[in-house]
């Protein structure tokens, strides 16, 4: 059963929009929470995170939103840039110390010009 | 060089091969980790390392031989694997059992 899920496999939106991408977990244990993106034939390169004891966090044009209760986060990112077009991965980890994150399938984006 | 490199980069091997994926890091991070990437699935962790010890093996075959030599090394060592072996193996890194992990560009690997 997986923990993470990213239920959009893809993603079209026109530059200059918001992108909004979103991963559902199940796990009430997870209380940290990453995002990911991969460009083709690279290694995933870090985002922006986010801890559970925190709703938002900001980082430029990168904006993560987690909703405890739903046990939903979102990402967005805006406004979208062709560069941002890439494979997008959320990740989560329960409890420090254990080395474990569970990541989702992936959410491919692409930015139109 | 920067971050964590992988080689090789494309590796395609028998069912009766030995052969080894190599992973280098210089980050000065002391955690790093094998992922494997199949098509359509979610990264699955297959070994974890820390301080050149193993603190993580989730269940991976057997065909499938880590090693930590120190902190900036780490291979996976592949014998008599099979076809749906074939993925991309992500090493990454991190400072801390909770830190962010940082990836190297992968190998990937094809059994035929």
């Amino acid at each position: 059963d997986q923990q993470v899920k990213q239920n959009s496999p893809s993603l079209s939106v026109q530059e200059g929009r918001i992108s909004i991408l979103n991963c559902d977990y199940t796990n009430s244990m997870f209380d940290y929470f990453l995002w990911y993106k991969k460009y083709p034939a690279e290694g995933p390169t870090f985002l922006i995170s986010i801890s559970s004891i925190k709703d938002k966090n900001e980082d430029g044009r990168f904006t993560v939103f987690l909703n405890k209760s739903a046990k939903h986060l979102s990402l967005h990112i805006v406004p979208s840039q062709p560069g941002d077009s890439a494979v997008y991965f959320c990740a989560a980890s329960a409890a420090s110390g254990t080395y474990k994150y569970i990541f989702g399938t992936g959410t491919r984006l692409k930015v139109l010009a | 060089e920067t971050g964590v490199t992988q080689t090789p980069r494309h590796l395609v091997m028998g069912m009766t091969n030995k052969k080894s994926l190599k992973c280098e890091q210089h980050l000065g991070h002391n955690a790093m980790y094998w992922y494997k990437q199949s098509a359509k699935k979610p990264l699955e962790l297959m070994f974890v390392y820390s301080l050149e010890e193993r603190v993580e093996n989730n269940s991976v075959p057997s065909r499938f031989s880590p090693e930590c030599p120190n902190s900036s090394h780490l291979f996976l060592h592949l014998h008599t694997l099979q076809p749906e072996d074939s993925a991309l193996y992500l090493c990454a890194s991190s400072q801390h059992s909770d830190g962010e992990l940082f990836f190297g560009e992968g190998s990937r690997l094809t059994v035929l």
